[in-house]
């Protein structure tokens, strides 16, 4: 597609439910990047990918926070017993380049988690 | 920690006039610094950057003004249109991480 698609855009979930979250980057793409923007905040980072590879994942909160990127293309970000304070928009970005050197990332639009 | 700060949170301008946004940091090891722009229910989406090593870079209407010593950042929107209102938020990049600031909104009166 011409830019980057995430799905679901909205997910309600109970508190403990398991969620999943799918990012398709723009084709051809190296780097992938999750963040997490929580109610008048800026998005903070969670996760970095270089291909298949998860280079960095110093951001994600908890061990209940899970991604992947198996094939190097397509990502899910998943979220074990979801909690009141997951409740975010979850963005992914991607990069053409393996590293990112002025900074310019192409975000999609995001999933919104409210946690119940 | 916050190594980037955005303190007004929202800031109205007349068309046609000048818009002064602000971004103050704290980590020396960022090597570019960025302006992203947001639209309700959009992903941000990239503007302008510049390198740590510069003190100035110019696109069209926006300028990013970056004054090292103060650890200081301001981007110029001139002249305001009422498209431009959004949220913008100021970002260090420090390796292959964005860091990035609270957001301040735009709003451009016509």
């Amino acid at each position: 597609g011409a830019g980057v698609s995430q799905s679901p855009r909205y997910k309600v979930a109970k508190r403990g439910q398991d969620v999943a979250l799918r990012c398709d980057p723009i084709s051809g793409h190296v780097s992938l990047f999750w963040y997490q923007q929580a109610l008048g905040q800026g998005p903070e980072f969670l996760t970095y990918f270089q291909n298949e590879a998860q280079l960095d994942k110093s951001g994600l909160p908890s061990d209940r926070f899970f991604a992947e990127r198996p094939e190097g293309s397509v990502s899910t970000l998943k979220i074990q017993r979801t909690q009141q304070e997951d409740s975010a928009v979850y963005l992914c970005a991607s990069s053409l380049w393996a590293r990112v050197n002025t900074g310019e990332l192409f975000f999609g639009e995001g999933s919104r988690l409210t946690v119940l | 920690d916050q190594q980037v700060k955005q303190n007004s949170p929202s800031l109205s301008v007349q068309e046609g006039r000048i818009s002064i946004l602000n971004c103050d940091y704290t980590n020396s090891m960022f090597d570019y610094f960025l302006w992203y722009k947001k639209y309700p229910a959009e992903g941000p989406t990239f503007l302008i950057s510049i390198s740590s090593i510069k003190d100035k870079n110019e696109d069209g209407r926006f300028t990013v003004f970056l004054n090292k010593s103060a650890k200081h950042l301001s981007l110029h929107i001139v002249p305001s249109q009422p498209g431009d209102s959004a949220v913008y938020f100021c970002a260090g990049k420090d390796g292959n991480k964005l860091v990035f600031g609270a957001g301040t909104i735009l709003r451009v009166k016509s």
